[in-house]
């Protein structure tokens, strides 16, 4: 199975400025396809998963655009460059390049 | 608008059986693959089964922890993925999420709430 490592698992952020997370995968997330099925999900408190940013660095629709998503191979990053209060809750990577999908342990992003 | 509901989740006794039903509206059933996870109380997320597309045969992928016990079937015609469990534990106690796709899972239900306990 892929294991995925999250740094930091505790952000606290003060408002209007940067966050960012970073995720590593113990194995290459590229696909046969030439994808990288990396895939960054927000849970805001008592709410389901939703999605952010597909594919690495692709922000889903409805996302704003201070998040962005980058990396290659075994190393990602999300990055929040200006923290609103909405923003809090916990922030998941997951794989889905293969099976078994796997997720990071999570990181909780609060406001300082 | 796409929606994703899930239903069938309880209280239920170890050994027991439960079938959750994920209902999706607004978008074409069968183009997708469907997915459910799993989220321990004050825990993380976790994967735990996938169906294909019907033109892909609808095969399925458990995960290890539920393999042989749980089974994951879809009805294009209702536009309902099913997750039938059986021979429950305790540790399946966990609210179960349906979410659309394979590679991106981009929509996801409210969640239904599974208790195991005696």
């Amino acid at each position: 199975d892929i294991v995925m490592t999250q740094t930091p698992l505790s952000s606290p952020v003060t408002l209007g400025q940067p966050a960012s997370i970073s995720c590593r995968s113990s194995e290459s997330l590229e696909h046969s396809d030439g994808n990288s099925y990396l895939t960054w999900l927000q849970q805001r408190p008592g709410q389901p998963p939703r999605l952010l940013i597909y594919k690495i660095s692709n922000r889903f629709s409805g996302v704003p655009d201070r998040f962005s998503g980058s990396g290659a191979g075994t190393d990602f990053t999300l990055k929040i460059s200006r923290v609103e209060a909405e923003d809090v809750g916990v922030y998941y990577c997951m794989q889905a390049t293969q099976f078994p999908q796997t997720f990071g342990q999570g990181t909780k992003l609060e406001i300082k | 608008e796409v929606q994703l509901v899930e239903s069938g989740g309880g209280l239920v006794q170890p050994g027991r059986s439960l079938r959750l039903s994920c209902t999706v509206s607004g978008s074409t059933f069968g183009d997708y693959g469907m997915s459910w996870f799993r989220q321990a109380p004050g825990k993380g997320l976790e994967w735990v089964s996938f169906i294909r597309r019907n033109v892909y045969g609808g095969t399925t992928e458990y995960a290890a922890s539920v393999k042989g016990r749980f089974t994951i079937s879809r009805d294009d015609s209702k536009s309902i993925a099913y997750l039938q469990m059986n021979s429950l534990k305790t540790e399946d106690t966990a609210v179960y999420y349906c979410a659309r796709g394979q590679y991106v899972a981009d929509y996801w239900g409210q969640g239904t709430l599974v208790t195991v306990s005696s």
